[in-house]
């Protein structure tokens, strides 16, 4: 069925340095890829996202990249703060979906140390 | 503003009870989300709902239910609750399958005894 992958499941990173997360996907058909930012004790809300007509995308200090060919996607964080630390998850629709389903990865826990 | 609110932020359940758990949204969203979060396991569908009175199985239903009478509302029902479903379950909700942001309730930390 359909599966996201999501590495590394733990980030300790120093402040100021960048951090990389990476999903996998396994439906060729996804054309959807949303990254969720979840704070401690809070809900998860949408960060960037990308579609599947488009390789790269930027926001300040994040930027997400999709390689098709490979199934895979990530999200870059450049100059990270104390603030970025939280749970990241990535998403990809699934085939067929035209019902909004999104299939999670199981989360990366990234921590930035002043 | 999109708002999405979980009738309880924490619940304590006996193993056997029937426990209801209330998702409402203000948006006129067509498509609305129930997942649990369980560390490590990531969100997981139980259940998903893109009209009213329409469900669909998520990933993980056994155990669960849902009821969508009203279009701002998504309910989720645990028949009869056992120590395994104690869990962070959030409901979110969705535009409709042309806009696909999700967004999410504050959670129900659920504990069942």
């Amino acid at each position: 069925g359909e599966n996201v992958e999501q590495h590394p499941s733990t980030l300790s990173v120093q402040e100021g340095d960048s951090a990389v997360i990476k999903c996998t996907y396994s439906d060729s058909a996804s054309n959807y890829f949303p990254w969720y930012k979840q704070e401690l004790g809070k809900r998860p809300q949408l960060i960037i996202d990308i579609r599947s007509n488009v390789g790269e995308k930027k926001d300040q200090r994040i930027a997400v990249t999709l390689n098709k060919t490979a199934k895979h996607f990530s999200l870059h964080i450049t100059e990270t703060q104390p603030e970025d630390s939280a749970v990241y998850f990535c998403a990809a629709t699934p085939l067929g979906s035209n019902t909004g389903k999104l299939i999670f990865g199981q989360g990366t826990t990234l921590q930035v140390k002043p | 503003d999109v708002k999405v609110t979980q009738s309880s932020r924490y619940l304590v359940k006996r193993t056997g009870e029937k426990v209801f758990l209330e998702c409402v949204q203000d948006m006129d969203h067509e498509n609305m989300f129930w997942y649990r979060q369980d560390p490590g396991l990531g969100l997981r569908l139980i259940y998903f709902s893109y009209d009213v009175k329409m469900k669909e199985k998520g990933d993980i239903p056994e155990g669960y239910s849902v009821s969508r009478e009203k279009k701002e509302r998504f309910s989720l029902i645990l028949e009869s609750a056992s120590t395994n479903q104690t869990s962070m379950y959030l409901c979110a909700s969705s535009l409709s399958a042309g806009s696909l942001e999700q967004y999410f309730g504050p959670g129900t930390r659920l504990t069942v005894t």
